[in-house]
């Protein structure tokens, strides 16, 4: 199974885009590589997925390396609001391949600053 | 379309003391999670049901805890006797997984546990 690897703490300006890093070196072809985020006192929130193109949705942008090896979470215009941990996971599946799950580290816990 | 309900918000009970939350997820979600979130820490998976079934439970600690998922919608999770390093967050998710495999979960407010 892949294991990411994300700083544990970062810090952006109001307006600003923040830019969030993951590396999961060990992804396989074939896994893909999904982000929540986790407000204060509420449950984690689906955010994006992606497995080797960028993907775009209303809510943020996902980057991902050519060589899958790493990828990077984009907030444009980041607001209070978005401060929140953000968890970056590749799903662990099950033998078989036709379940599996999804196990959280500890993620990165961005603070958007006025 | 209402989201996942948990039940109660909050719980304090002393410790030896039995406790039982409530998951009610999203109509039509067939797969189901339990989850525990210690202070500091990330979610940590502690059992997944596919209907009434049981998928993984590796990391449910038995001898204390169990779940049930009766008719294939709502889920309780038991704690008997608790201990107090089991004051955490208890969170249910579920997911639908029409389109395939899919790991987008929708999580509930969670349960608050302390004990003391």
């Amino acid at each position: 199974d892949a294991k990411t690897t994300q700083p544990p703490s970062m810090d952006c300006a109001e307006g600003r885009a923040a830019n969030l890093p993951c590396n999961h070196s060990t992804i396989s072809g074939n896994e893909y590589v999904y982000w929540y985020r986790q407000i204060h006192s509420q449950g984690p929130q689906y955010i994006i997925h992606g497995l080797k193109n960028n993907e775009t949705n209303e809510m943020a942008s996902l980057i991902i390396t050519e060589d899958r090896k790493s990828s990077t979470l984009i907030l444009p215009h980041a607001t209070l609001r978005d401060t929140a941990v953000y968890y970056c996971i590749v799903p662990r599946r099950f033998k078989g391949g036709s379940q599996g799950n999804l196990i959280f580290g500890k993620g990165t816990k961005l603070s958007v600053k006025p | 379309e209402a989201g996942v309900a948990q039940s109660p918000r909050y719980k304090i009970i002393e410790k030896r003391q039995s406790v039982a939350f409530w998951c009610n997820p999203i109509s039509g979600h067939a797969t189901l999670y339990w989850y525990q979130q210690i202070l500091g820490q990330g979610p940590k998976l502690l059992i997944q049901f596919q209907n009434n079934g049981v998928v993984d439970d590796s990391q449910l600690p038995k001898d204390r805890f169990s779940a049930e998922r009766l008719k294939g919608v709502d889920s309780t999770l038991k704690i008997q006797p608790a201990k107090l390093e089991d004051s955490a967050v208890y969170l249910c998710a579920s997911s639908g997984a029409d389109r395939g495999l899919s790991y987008e979960q929708y999580f509930g407010p969670g349960t608050r546990l302390t004990v003391t």
